[in-house]
């Protein structure tokens, strides 16, 4: 079974620029999730989809952020104007209801550079 | 106050010895738990999910503290692979977002 896949693995844009982040989750899996972790810095959670709908936003730092899942499937995070400070990993997870607790499992992540 | 707090390390670990390492969690109503592996610029990789009863995988055992608000991780008869960063993420539901801890370092060594 294919695990979770983000491109790209690597974005280095200057600031004012736009970067567009993709995550395709585990095939069936309705939960996906963006995290990120800045340097330095624990984990943090951006948001949360199920299917199509947005769950869970609270974590988004600004507006200058913008998460959509078409179609329920893939997930993409577009970043517009990018900030030095969005420099970071971001990583996308996902899950599915199944028995037991609905862990989470974590794409390679793509490495952000904001210059 | 972070909601989960983790020493940071390293633990230095001769190879075979057992080494052993909390975290703790400030909201009690927190409902799952678990203990993921991340190794340097790699993913988070689900090591295990923490049950109340405490569990055991091989030469992990993860329990839990409700009372105290902690989580423990032992790992026993160490390998080199083991060195890696252990993160502790907390849920308070049994899904949606995870909150986690910065990580402890373990450093295996031959």
């Amino acid at each position: 079974e294919a695990g979770v896949t983000q491109f790209p693995s690597h974005s280095v844009i200057e600031k004012g620029q736009t970067v567009t982040l993709r995550c395709d989750p585990i095939s069936g899996h309705d939960n996906l999730y963006w995290y990120r972790r800045v340097m330095g810095k624990e984990i943090k959670f951006l948001l949360h989809f199920v299917k199509e709908s947005k769950q869970d936003e609270s974590g988004m730092p600004n507006n200058r952020f913008l998460a959509e899942r078409t179609g329920g499937t893939y997930s993409t995070l577009k970043v517009q104007p990018a900030e030095l400070e969005d420099s970071g990993v971001y990583f996308c997870a996902s899950s599915h209801p199944g028995q037991g607790l609905y862990e989470q499992y974590f794409g390679p992540g793509t490495r952000l550079t904001v210059t | 106050r972070k909601e989960v707090e983790q020493d940071p390390g390293p633990f230095n670990v001769p190879e075979g010895a057992t080494v052993a390492f909390n975290c703790t969690y400030s909201n009690s109503a927190s409902q799952s738990f678990f203990w993921y592996r991340q190794d340097c610029r790699k993913e988070p990789k689900l090591l295990m999910s923490v049950y109340s009863s405490g569990n055991e995988d091989g030469r992990f055992t993860a329990q839990l503290n409700r009372a105290s608000q902690y989580i423990s991780l032992l790992i026993r008869d160490s390998k080199l692979s083991d060195s890696a960063t252990y993160l502790c993420v907390v849920n308070m539901k049994s899904w949606g977002k995870l909150q986690f801890g910065a990580g402890t370092q373990v450093v295996v060594t031959p």
